[in-house]
């Protein structure tokens, strides 16, 4: 079956840090592209960042210089470091597959919460 | 970056009703947008890629159209598990951005 698994959410205090992993099964990460969007409680998706499969990565601006994304080809799986945490990090966390460019986000994983809170 | 702008934000509709819902891109993007089906809970679900071309599995009454500047997602007659927000992406930059969605709702 083909499916995205995310972690690593949770609790974490304003300027802290926090790893989330996206599991791949049924298909290889790095012959696809990964992305991580996000939602805010109550509110819209705001993408965050992609993986190409060639290694080149992107950013949004609210999270460019914090977050990182990266890939463990061998563990098929696809991370997002996220450091100097703000309140306005806070939502579920998501990772999707675009099969090829413009294809769309066709898979996706069932999400994990980032509360950032004192 | 490319701002997408969706309109309306919330419409209500009845079932069997055809709906229609605007996204607007800020810049060109040729056919590169595509759109998607969110319920309370649930990650998205993709409906429209390229514009125009139906997700597999996606029923036949959710239809896109345009190019350009200017995309429409059609609901051809609603049916009760349409009710949803429907968000609508580009892809044509690598910064990737999302349209801020149509909450359609239960006239």
């Amino acid at each position: 079956e083909v499916q995205l698994v995310e972690s690593g959410g949770g609790l974490v205090q304003p300027g802290g840090s926090l790893r989330l992993s996206c599991a791949a099964s049924g298909f290889t990460v790095s012959s696809n592209y990964l992305s991580w969007v996000r939602q805010a409680p109550g509110k819209g998706l705001e993408w965050v960042s992609i993986i190409y499969s060639a290694g080149t990565t992107y950013y949004a601006d609210s999270v460019k210089g914090r977050f990182t994304i990266s890939r463990h080809n061998s563990k098929n799986t696809v991370y997002l470091q996220m450091n100097s945490l703000r309140a306005e990090d806070t939502a579920v966390y998501y990772c999707a597959r675009d099969r090829d460019y413009g294809t769309g986000f066709d898979i996706w994983g069932q999400g994990t919460m980032v509360t950032v809170s004192s | 970056d490319i701002q997408m702008t969706q309109s309306p934000s919330s419409l209500s509709a009845s079932v069997g009703d055809r709906v229609t819902i605007t996204c607007r891109a800020s810049q060109s993007i040729s056919t590169y947008l595509n759109w998607y089906q969110q319920k309370p809970g649930k990650a998205p679900n993709l409906l429209i890629y390229a514009a125009s071309s139906l997700q597999t599995g996606v029923p036949s009454r959710f239809s896109g159209s345009g190019s350009g500047t200017e995309f429409t997602l059609t609901i051809s007659s609603l049916q009760p598990e349409d009710f949803a927000t429907y968000y609508c992406q580009q892809s044509y930059r690598n910064l990737l951005t999302f349209g801020g969605g149509t909450k359609v709702e239960i006239k």
